[in-house]
């Protein structure tokens, strides 16, 4: 069965870091690339970041609102995508979800995590 | 940027009727490898997105088949055809084909 749990939010200082990780059950965590959503309360969807699998470079991407402050990476020995993120402002209060996709084909973003809420206050 | 354009905000429709939800994209869905990278989400409270259309018309495994997909290039709708309780909710499309991925502002569906 796939699955994708979240974990490491909490209520952070504005400046302060969080580093969330996304722990990979059930399918082969290499072949897919990883990607980071979050929403803001009572706010839509929006894509923060992804990570393509090492077949494709691991190369990454990042939303404008974020660019320079957090950083994807990922372990595939352990089935992690991490989400570090510096610098953090209260505009980044949210719930962060991270869910998978394939390379070169729409059957993607089938399976997400519940979620993980990040609070950014003094 | 793409910029997903969903209408309309909210949906109040009476149990058994149809209801339709449109997303428009400023630039063209359609990729190369003839794929087209449009997505539909439904998403309950308190929980998370969860697919329901992948490639702007394929149903996901286990979606209803009162939901359908349908649109082409920059044009796309997702249709419920007989609205039932359980699916009360927020709608999402999102474009895929580069990235920054971007969504729809979202459509609330609500029951009369």
């Amino acid at each position: 069965e796939v699955q994708l749990v979240e974990s490491g939010g909490g209520l952070v200082q504005p400046g302060r870091s969080l580093r969330l990780s996304c722990t990979a059950s059930g399918f082969t965590f290499g072949d897919y690339a990883m990607s980071w959503f979050r929403q803001a309360p009572g706010k839509g969807l929006e894509w923060v970041s992804a990570i393509r699998g090492k077949p494709y470079g691991g190369t990454t991407e990042y939303a404008a609102s974020v660019k320079g402050r957090f950083t994807i990476s990922r372990d595939d020995s352990k089935s992690i995508a991490y989400l570090q993120m510096n610098s953090l402002k209260t505009e980044d209060t949210a719930v962060y979800y991270c869910s998978r996709s394939r390379a070169t084909t729409v059957t993607s973003f089938d399976y997400w995590g519940q979620g993980t809420l990040v609070t950014v206050s003094s | 940027d793409i910029v997903m354009t969903q209408t309309p905000l909210s949906l109040s429709v009476t149990p058994g009727q149809p209801a339709s939800i449109s997303c428009k994209s400023t630039q063209s869905l359609l990729h190369t490898d003839g794929q087209t990278y449009l997505y539909w989400f439904q998403q309950k409270p308190g929980q998370p997105p969860q697919l329901l259309i992948y490639g702007a018309s394929n149903r996901f495994s286990g979606v209803p088949d009162r939901f359908s997909g349908s649109g082409s290039g920059t044009d796309f709708t997702l249709k419920i055809s007989r609205v039932e309780a359980e699916d009360v909710g927020s709608y999402y499309c999102m474009q895929t084909i580069q990235a920054p991925f971007t969504f729809g502002g979202g459509t609330k569906v609500e029951i009369k």
